[in-house]
């Protein structure tokens, strides 16, 4: 799999604050995935973009293929308690011998405070 | 329907000291993956199991080793256990015919403590 960077690593918001966490590759990327990880949880999968420029919505999360398939963004609207957790974008890719590999970025941690 | 289960869910092992996690996967799943996760980090692959073969390895030493049995259940082992094998564990299941990785479902993991 590819390498994939996150950025922010962390970020704090006050309750009600959008939030937004990037991920980018210097390679183009087959799809991406986005989970969700709970403090003291295990990761939880949110959703997988295929196509170029695509934009899926779910609820008050935004989630953004790039044009050029290098880089994704999740975006949170008007953030609540229940979304404090870490984030990871994770590059599916082709890796030889009709296998794919999940490779997870680093993940950005979300702290929301009431 | 029960999800994917680990066990044991915390281990403390020395240094040098052998061990075993286990995996059920999500019934109906076929794939087993396997994942370590140092604190603070994203979760790291390290192989992939489909019809009780690896598939595909990460950058792992051989001191990880693993097994798929007939009823799709997994193991990892891990020998001569380092201070920096401590992690959680996380086993990872899918539909995916042991080729494309679709969504994952995870366990809770197993968190190992090498002293």
């Amino acid at each position: 799999g590819q390498q994939v960077m996150q950025i922010p690593q962390y970020q704090h918001v006050q309750e009600g604050e959008d939030f937004t966490t990037y991920c980018n590759s210097s390679t183009t990327l087959s799809n991406i995935q986005w989970y969700k990880q709970r403090p003291g949880g295990h990761p939880v999968f949110l959703i997988q973009l295929v196509k170029s420029g695509e934009v899926k919505k779910q609820k008050r999360l935004t989630f953004q293929f790039g044009e050029a398939k290098k880089n994704s963004s999740l975006h949170i609207t008007a953030t609540q308690t229940t979304d404090v957790g870490t984030y990871f974008c994770a590059d599916n890719t082709y890796s030889g011998a009709g296998s794919y590999q999940l490779t997870f970025g680093k993940g950005t941690k979300l702290s929301v405070i009431p | 329907d029960a999800g994917v289960t680990q066990s044991p869910t915390h281990l403390i092992k020395t240094r040098g000291q052998q061990v075993t996690l286990r995996c059920s996967p999500k019934s109906g799943h076929d794939t087993v993956s396997w994942y370590q996760q140092a604190l603070g980090q994203g979760p790291q692959f390290i192989f992939q199991y489909y019809e009780e073969e690896e598939r595909q390895r990460g950058n792992f030493p051989d001191r990880f080793s693993g097994h798929q049995f007939p009823n799709y259940s997994s193991e990892l082992n891990v020998n001569a256990l380092l201070l920096g094998d401590s992690a959680l564990y996380l086993c990872a299941s899918s539909q995916g015919r042991g080729y494309y990785t679709g969504e994952l479902f995870f366990g809770e993991g197993s968190r190992l403590t090498v002293l």
